[in-house]
């Protein structure tokens, strides 16, 4: 059964405390690796698609990067702005377009 | 690119009525639509997939005559509360993927539905 598993549950960053969010995973057939940020009463808002080991994207001060096992988010010197939750899902090659999410980690970047 | 909007932002009905909320791929055809339920502080649950023109695909445990799903067309999908009760109160999502091989969604705003 595909599974996804996020680490930590919540995460508290002074800002300018640059630090990183794990997203294990468990697919049959990787199709891609998703990541979205979530403000609260909001939907999530898309960031990155990861597709193969060893692929890196960045957007402002992010960065994702994927393994065959987990992808980081990667969040350098956050600023207050920043805090959100970031989702993470995967397609993988059984769920016929469905995504399968992890519960998500909280970040809050304090000034 | 890749909006999708969601109308009502929220809505409050009384229990026993039905509540519709519109889906709508604003930039892009999505060939198919996805609707979800989010719980306070916890993570999507899908409810359902729908296909332009197909019947929609429904997770196990979610009642099809309850949440009538339609997508008449690239743009379109409704979600239908049919006799709303206060348990259906929730944060509803949707999400839009379109034609290609990426399997990215895009997702709505979410309308906050309260039943009384």
């Amino acid at each position: 059964e595909d599974q996804v598993t996020q680490s930590p549950e919540a995460l508290r960053l002074q800002e300018g405390e640059s630090s990183s969010l794990n997203c294990s995973y468990t697919v049959s057939g990787l199709r891609g690796l998703f990541w979205y940020r979530q403000d609260p009463g909001k939907g999530p808002e898309f960031l990155f698609t990861l597709y193969s080991a060893g692929e890196e994207k960045e957007k402002e001060r992010l960065k994702a990067t994927l393994t065959k096992k987990e992808s980081f988010l990667h969040i350098t010197a956050p600023k207050p702005e920043d805090s959100a939750t970031y989702l993470c899902a995967v397609h993988g090659s059984s769920n016929t377009g469905k995504l399968i999410f992890g519960q998500g980690t909280t970040l809050q970047v304090k000034p | 690119g890749a909006v999708v909007s969601q109308h009502p932002s929220r809505v409050i009905c009384k229990s026993g009525t039905s509540v519709k909320i519109e889906c709508r791929s604003l930039d892009f055809q999505a060939t198919t639509m996805f609707w979800y339920r989010q719980f306070p502080k916890k993570s999507l649950m899908l409810m359902a997939t729908s296909n332009e023109g197909s019947k929609a695909t429904y997770e196990q445990g979610v009642e099809k005559d309850k949440f009538l799903i339609n997508h008449a067309s690239l743009t379109l999908s409704t979600l239908t509360v049919t006799s709303a009760h206060p348990e259906d109160s929730s944060f509803y999502i949707c999400s839009a993927s379109g034609t290609g091989n990426s399997y990215e969604q895009y997702f709505g705003p979410g309308t906050r539905l309260t039943v009384t």
